[in-house]
């Protein structure tokens, strides 16, 4: 089975940017994976934050934003604010109604 | 506003069936998405478990498939989860949420803790 891999832990300072990826363990990610993005607090739901690659789902800051990057999904937070200190999640469609979410990123704001 | 609501034992004992259910208010099953499930063990990452479609067709995470049925009641409004031959690793918050046809999840539930343990 095909794993999606992210980076286990991130930590940026607070106003600065970073990059989260998404990757698979044999292949290239392109938009016909349909990657999306969720973020996710301790004790609550995932929240969507971007699918279809690079579209923001309702009500989502424009700080963040999707893309791909080399071989690679990627969630982008441009100017990180205290409280988007969470863990996130990509999800890629593999094809067939399945889809696999990646391991998640713990990422820290401080 | 659609929403979506978890509903099921939160102990269930090893080598049997866990079953959840999950309403769908504000909206129909009948609707043109993936209904489906997924979960979390404590302090571990998210897992797909399987989707149905309103006509009743399912697709089930691979390394799940043999232990996993996935059903959908339009007449109620509700779609469950029957996993078997549980084991401790089955321990998890469980979620259902509705899965969009651009293939993304865009409706949560709040998720349902289920313990496995005599």
């Amino acid at each position: 089975q095909t794993v999606v891999t992210q980076e286990p832990s991130f930590s940026v300072s607070p106003g600065g940017t970073v990059t989260l990826t998404c990757a698979l363990s044999s292949g290239s990610v392109s938009t016909s994976y349909y990657a999306s993005w969720y973020q996710q607090t301790p004790g609550q739901a995932p929240r969507t934050l971007i699918y279809n690659t690079n579209i923001r789902s309702s009500g989502v800051p424009d700080r963040f934003s999707g893309s791909i990057l080399g071989n690679e999904a990627a969630l982008t937070i441009t100017g990180a604010q205290a409280d988007d200190e969470s863990d996130y999640y990509c999800v890629l469609y593999m094809g067939s109604g399945t889809v696999v979410f990646g391991g998640g990123t713990k990422l820290t704001v401080l | 506003q659609v929403q979506l609501q978890e509903s099921g034992p939160g102990l269930v004992k090893p080598s049997g069936t866990l079953s959840l259910t999950c309403a769908v208010s504000g909206g129909s099953t009948s609707s043109s998405n993936w209904w489906s499930w997924v979960r979390q063990p404590p302090g571990k990452g998210l897992e797909w478990i399987g989707e149905i479609f309103h006509s009743g067709t399912a697709n089930y995470n691979p390394s799940l498939k043999s232990r996993v049925t996935i059903s959908v009641d339009k007449s109620k409004n509700h779609f469950s989860l029957e996993l078997s031959f549980l084991t401790a690793a089955d321990t998890a918050v469980y979620y259902c949420a509705r899965l969009n046809l651009d293939w993304y999840f865009d409706l949560w539930g709040r998720g349902t803790l289920v313990t496995v343990s005599s």
